[in-house]
C-alpha cells in the first residue's frame, strides 16, 4: 500500500503562537489530501479537504483563518494553527488516497499537539 | 446524506474466541465503496477490510470477514480467533464511488473493542 507521512507527531507550543504540520505522501502523487481532527475516545471530524493548487474546502464550522492549508505540491499538504489557544488542543490526522487503484484512504500517523 | 451507524460503543471478547462488530449505514447511491478500520493505541489508523458495494461477495482477510447485507445496508465485522492486539478503536466508514479522489469518507462513532487473555 502506500505511504503517508505526518510530522511531527508530538508538539507543544505556548499560547498565541503558530504551529505547522506536514503530511507528505512518499510513494505517490497525491492531488487531495483530507485533514481530520479528532478529540478522546470520539471518531474523525473532517476538518477540510486539501486540493493541490487551489484553495482548501472547509467543513462547516472549522475557522478557515485559524486552521491555513497549503497543498503547495503533490506530495505535500500543510496545516498551520494559527494563534494557537488550549482549546485547539488535539489530535490532527491527514489522509490520502493513491489514484493507482486503491479505494482505500492511507493515512498518517497523526500530530498530537498540546497548547499550554 | 449519507450516514453510518455503529451502536456498539463498547464490546469485549475473549481471546480465541469470535465476535461481531455491528454497522448500518444510510444512503440513496447505489454504488460504494465501504470499509472497517482499526486505530490501536498508537492512533494509527489501518484498514481492515474492504467491500465494494457492486460485488455480492463478502470480502474476508484472513481472520477478518464482513457480512454485507445491501438491501438492509448493513456491513457488519466478524473477528475470528480474536487476538490481544486487535483490542483497538473499530470504525465502520462509507465513501460513494466515481471518479476523483475527493469524495470523503463518512464514519461511524467507532466501537472500541477489548480483548480479555
Amino acid at each position: 500500500g502506500a505511504v503517508v507521512s505526518q510530522h511531527p507527531s508530538r508538539v507543544i507550543c505556548k499560547s498565541g503562537t503558530s504551529v505547522k504540520i506536514e503530511c507528505r505522501s512518499l510513494d505517490f502523487q497525491a492531488t487531495t489530501m483530507f485533514w481530520y481532527r479528532q478529540f478522546p475516545k470520539q471518531s474523525l471530524m473532517l476538518m477540510a479537504t486539501s486540493n493541490e493548487g487551489s484553495k482548501a474546502t472547509y467543513e462547516q464550522g472549522v475557522e478557515k483563518d485559524k486552521f491555513l492549508i497549503n497543498h503547495a505540491s503533490l506530495t505535500l499538504s500543510t496545516l498551520t494553527v494559527t494563534s494557537a489557544h488550549p482549546e485547539d488542543s488535539s489530535f490532527y490526522i491527514c489522509s490520502a488516497r493513491d489514484p493507482r487503484g486503491y479505494t482505500e484512504a492511507f493515512f498518517g500517523q497523526g500530530t498530537r499537539l498540546t497548547v499550554v | 446524506a449519507q450516514t453510518v451507524t455503529q451502536s456498539q460503543p463498547e464490546m469485549s471478547v475473549q481471546e480465541a474466541e469470535t465476535v461481531t462488530l455491528s454497522c448500518t449505514y444510510d444512503t440513496s447511491e447505489s454504488d460504494y465503496y465501504l470499509f472497517w478500520y482499526k486505530q490501536p493505541p498508537s492512533r494509527q489508523m489501518i484498514l481492515v477490510i474492504r467491500q465494494e458495494a457492486y460485488k455480492q461477495q463478502n470480502a474476508t482477510e484472513n481472520r477478518f470477514s464482513v457480512n454485507f447485507q445491501k438491501a438492509a445496508k448493513s456491513f457488519s465485522l466478524k473477528i475470528s480467533d480474536s487476538q490481544l492486539g486487535d483490542a483497538a478503536m473499530y470504525f465502520c466508514a462509507y465513501r460513494s464511488a466515481g471518479a476523483g479522489n475527493n469524495r470523503k469518507l463518512i464514519w461511524g462513532l467507532g466501537t472500541s473493542l477489548g480483548v480479555n487473555p
